[in-house]
């Protein structure tokens, strides 16, 4: 079974560029998550998506940034225009339960690396 | 969601038993106590995850203390695949945003 898949892997732009992120979750999890870890911190919440609606997107840090997953499978994260402080590491995560269900687990990619110079 | 305590490293020899400890003093009735870890350039992975009861999986066993307010993850023969940073998280078996809180962990270093 393929796991939660991430491309790119690293992405470097220059700031004010646009940079669009992919994340295609597990098959058949309805449930999709965005979190990152900018250098030297913790690893954050960005949103929740259950199937193509989003469920809660408290974590995004402000308007640059735009979540998608339309049809409900494969999503993508938009930041446009990318500032410096956006550099680090954005992880997708997806799940088949509802968190809270017994056997709940998230299921992480790889991450991709974004470098904003 | 109920903050925890980790330290920061630990080392532990291969082939030994690794023993992560983690304090969650302000948890509540319904939180559950999940354990991830991250390998280096690879992301989160589950691990173990309890309410109140010692879990063992096929990675680790997972003791939770009478009174829940702390709890060790047990990789029972650590091998050096084992290094990575270990994630202790309290969580509300459902909450609204159904996000995991992950603080610093633990950086686990097994050595030969």
């Amino acid at each position: 079974e393929a796991g939660v898949t991430q491309f790119p892997s690293h992405s470097v732009i220059e700031k004010g560029q646009t940079v669009t992120l992919r994340c295609d979750p597990i098959s058949g999890h309805d449930n999709l998550y965005w979190y990152r870890r900018v250098m030297g911190k913790e690893i954050k919440f960005l949103l929740h998506f259950v199937k193509e609606s989003k469920q809660d997107e408290s974590g995004m840090p402000n308007n640059r940034f735009l979540a998608e997953r339309t049809g409900g499978t494969y999503s993508t994260l938009k930041v446009q225009p990318a500032e410096l402080e956006d550099s680090g590491v954005y992880f997708c995560a997806s799940s088949q339960d509802r968190m809270g269900t017994t056997n709940e687990k998230l299921f992480f990619g790889s991450g991709t690396q974004l470098s904003v110079l | 969601d109920a903050k925890t305590t980790q330290p920061p490293s630990m080392d532990c020899a291969e082939g030994r038993a690794a023993n992560l400890p983690c304090n969650h003093s302000t948890i509540s009735g319904n939180e559950y106590v999940y354990w991830y870890r991250q390998i280096h350039s690879q992301g989160p992975q589950y691990i173990i995850h309890g309410l109140k009861n010692n879990e063992t999986n096929e990675m680790a066993s997972l003791i939770i203390t009478e009174d829940r307010k702390s709890s060790t993850l047990i990789l029972p023969h650590a091998t050096l695949r084992d290094t990575a940073v270990y994630y202790c998280i309290v969580r509300l078996q459902y909450n609204a945003g159904n996000m995991l809180t992950f603080g610093g962990g633990t950086r686990l270093m097994v050595k030969p």
